[in-house]
């Protein structure tokens, strides 16, 4: 099941510049895309999200980018700080269209960001 | 800052045996969901749950699986006859909403229980 993707399995940065995760989806049924991070041996942790009727969303350092037509999203985190460091999963889900609200997920990117 | 919480975090059991996995939901909370993650695979869907019964649920969700909430706090998941394969970490989450309902759909998780079957 790829209908999540993320391609690229590791990042590193270096602290202060920007750190850009991709992911991509097939499923032209999701409507609602969310990051999350998640440290060793803790949960994933909700970072943020974007509704399909929007092609940004910023939460401080963290902004989120949607192209529809491509059916793509980007994380952009900036700057990178050392506490960044962690697994970054895209999930997506299909909120408007369908009942419930399953998430179904990325593989994950390992982010590191060096001092 | 309300958070879901597990228990336990660390079961091992024997093939065969049944194992039952808690979950604390936030308080406020509807709905609520179980995943799993295998090692190095990504983190599936196994059930949603609300109202006192099942919404969705995946094919992985068989028989030998059940959700329950037994009292107005815990939710559980059972694994009635566990098999090496379900060696996973296992997730709980809820979250105030479902559909167009903006960041009150978003799912908060618990830290998950490693579930080891031998």
């Amino acid at each position: 099941d790829q209908q999540v993707k993320q391609n690229s399995p590791s990042l590193s940065v270096q602290e202060g510049r920007i750190s850009i995760l991709n992911c991509d989806y097939t499923n032209s049924m999701f409507d609602y895309f969310l990051w999350y991070k998640k440290y060793p041996a803790e949960g994933p942790t909700f970072l943020i999200s974007i509704s399909s009727i929007k092609d940004k969303n910023e939460d401080g350092r963290f902004t989120v980018f949607l192209n529809k037509s491509a059916k793509h999203l980007s994380l952009h985190i900036v700057p990178s700080q050392p506490g960044d460091s962690a697994v970054y999963f895209c999930a997506a889900t299909s909120r408007y269209q369908a009942a419930g609200n399953k998430l179904t997920f990325g593989g994950g990117t390992r982010v590191l960001v060096k001092p | 800052e309300p958070e879901v919480t597990q228990t336990p975090s660390h079961q091992v059991t024997q093939m065969g045996q049944e194992v039952i996995l808690r979950c604390v939901p936030i308080s406020n909370h509807l709905y609520f969901y179980w995943y799993r993650q295998i090692l190095g695979q990504k983190v599936e869907f196994l059930v949603s749950f609300y109202n006192n019964e099942i919404s969705e649920k995946s094919e992985i969700f068989d028989d030998q699986f059940s959700v329950e909430r037994p009292d107005g706090s815990n939710f559980t998941l059972k694994i009635r006859s566990t098999k090496l394969e379900d060696s996973a970490m296992y997730f709980c989450a809820s979250s105030e909403s479902t559909r167009g309902q903006g960041d009150r759909g978003t799912q908060y998780f618990g830290p998950g229980t490693r579930l080891t079957v031998l």
